[in-house]
């Protein structure tokens, strides 16, 4: 059974940081990995998409990676800002076609 | 463009009632699918569905029903509320069966309390 971790659980940092969210899956045979952000009291965002070919993908300040032999994924996030506040989730498509989350990791950017 | 919308965004219910969770996308998805969030348990998925006229249960789906008859609705239906059923429900939608690079699409969320 596919599991999804992602650490760490909470995450503050000062504005200006670079930081790094890091996700790890059991299954190794995934079709995709997708980076979500979810905002108090909202739904979920898709921020990046990586398709199990590919390596990284980035959008603006985001740059999410994948290596799938090891089972892990990195969102890398560029002079953070307040804005940048929220939870963030990835997750993996399974063998039957639906996502599997991980729990996120809470993050808090300090002006 | 709406993209998914679900109604009612928040609900109150005594144990024992049911009630249907509505769901509306209007991007001529085949996938849609429904998520229950809860703290310490991300999300896990209820009940989704490949097309009109065809469901599947997903790791959650007991206490919990589901039709698809047409492509833009997929309602889901609390037989008979459960305080364990006071949870955040997310319901989503995507191109195909989420075949690798079709982003998928969440509605805002649905907040049900049961007492």
């Amino acid at each position: 059974k596919q599991e999804v971790t992602q650490i760490p659980a909470a995450l503050s940092v000062p504005e200006g940081e670079n930081l790094v969210l890091n996700c790890s899956f059991t299954d190794s045979a995934i079709y995709n990995l997708q980076w979500f952000r979810q905002d108090p009291g909202k739904g979920l965002t898709s921020l990046l998409l990586i398709q199990s070919s590919q390596r990284e993908q980035t959008s603006g300040r985001l740059n999410a990676s994948l290596d799938k032999s090891s089972g892990r994924s990195t969102l890398y996030i560029a002079a953070s800002q307040p804005g940048d506040s929220a939870t963030y989730l990835c997750a993996v498509r399974g063998s039957q076609g639906n996502l599997i989350f991980g729990k996120g990791t809470k993050l808090s950017v300090k002006p | 463009n709406a993209g998914v919308t679900q109604t009612p965004k928040f609900q109150v219910l005594k144990t024992g009632q049911s009630m249907t969770l509505q769901c509306a996308q209007d991007m001529n998805h085949e996938y849609m699918s429904w998520y229950r969030q809860d703290p310490g348990m991300g999300l896990r998925l209820i009940h989704y569905s490949v097309g009109a006229g065809i469901t599947d249960q997903g790791e959650v789906p007991n206490g919990y029903n589901v039709s698809r008859s047409t492509t833009e609705d997929f309602p889901l239906r609390l037989l008979s509320a459960a305080p364990s059923q006071t949870s955040v429900y997310f319901c989503a939608s995507s191109s195909r069966a989420l075949r690798a690079g079709n982003t998928i699409y969440f509605g805002e969320g649905s907040w049900l309390t049961v007492v």
